[in-house]
């Protein structure tokens, strides 16, 4: 059973860069079956899709957010990472990671499919 | 971007009810690549409908899923205690995915 799990700093000063690491067990990040994605939910709110990546590197981004987001993936520690650069009170939410099984459409390619596993989730909070 | 309108808000209904959720696209969702997640308090969403009607094991099958193109249905037949939380529908038919706002089921 692959489990999930987000560590970082809960407190994040504004202007600065929100960093998050999602490590993976019971199952190597470096699947061709799967991309692996960040999810923010702010307080009471919905849920907004950040990003993902695949293991090879290749990353794909929410155009809300791609000028300050980068994902990036460690491999040898079955890692994934999140970086929001220039954060402000906007960016306080619950970060969540998640597993996305990809799908092969034959007139667009490869793309991500529905998020079928979770990380328990980890409050950010932004402010100074 | 595709946006997701899910109705109503809140659903205030009895054990042993049905319950019946909407999510309306504003544009057609591509193979009916629309998911829905159930969220409790404190805990991370969990998949429960993928291709808008495969319901994922962890579900019994009082949980169904219907619908194409635009308007997309989530159906609880009989409601248990435990199915009471919050519920998300999310699109994965095109970028950026997208999810709507929720609809909380509470217990009337």
């Amino acid at each position: 059973q692959v489990q999930l799990q987000e560590s970082g700093p809960g407190l994040v000063k504004p202007s600065q860069t929100l960093s998050l690491t999602c490590t993976v067990s019971g199952g190597s990040i470096s699947t061709s079956n799967y991309y692996w994605s960040w999810i923010r939910q702010h307080p009471g709110k919905g849920l907004e899709w950040i990003g993902y990546i695949y293991y090879v590197g290749s990353t794909y981004y929410n155009p809300s957010l791609k000028s300050r987001v980068t994902i990036s993936v460690d491999t040898s520690k079955n890692q994934f990472s999140l970086k929001l650069s220039s954060v402000t009170a906007a960016d306080t939410a619950v970060y969540y990671c998640a597993r996305v099984p990809r799908k092969y459409d034959l007139l667009t390619g490869y793309s991500a499919n529905y998020f079928d596993n979770w990380g328990q989730g980890t409050l950010v909070t932004v402010s100074s | 971007e595709i946006v997701l309108t899910q109705s109503p808000g809140t659903l205030s209904l009895s054990p042993g009810e049905r319950a019946t959720l909407s999510c309306r696209a504003s544009q057609s969702v591509s193979s009916n690549y629309l998911a829905w997640y159930q969220q409790k308090p404190g805990q991370a969403p969990r998949l429960l409908i993928y291709g808008a009607s495969s319901r994922t094991p962890d579900f019994p099958d009082r949980f169904s899923g219907s619908g194409s193109g635009t308007d997309f249905t989530l159906t609880i037949s009989r409601l248990e205690p435990e199915d009471f939380a919050v519920y998300y529908c999310q699109q994965y038919g095109s970028s950026p995915y997208t999810f709507g706002q929720g609809t909380t089921l509470e217990i009337k």
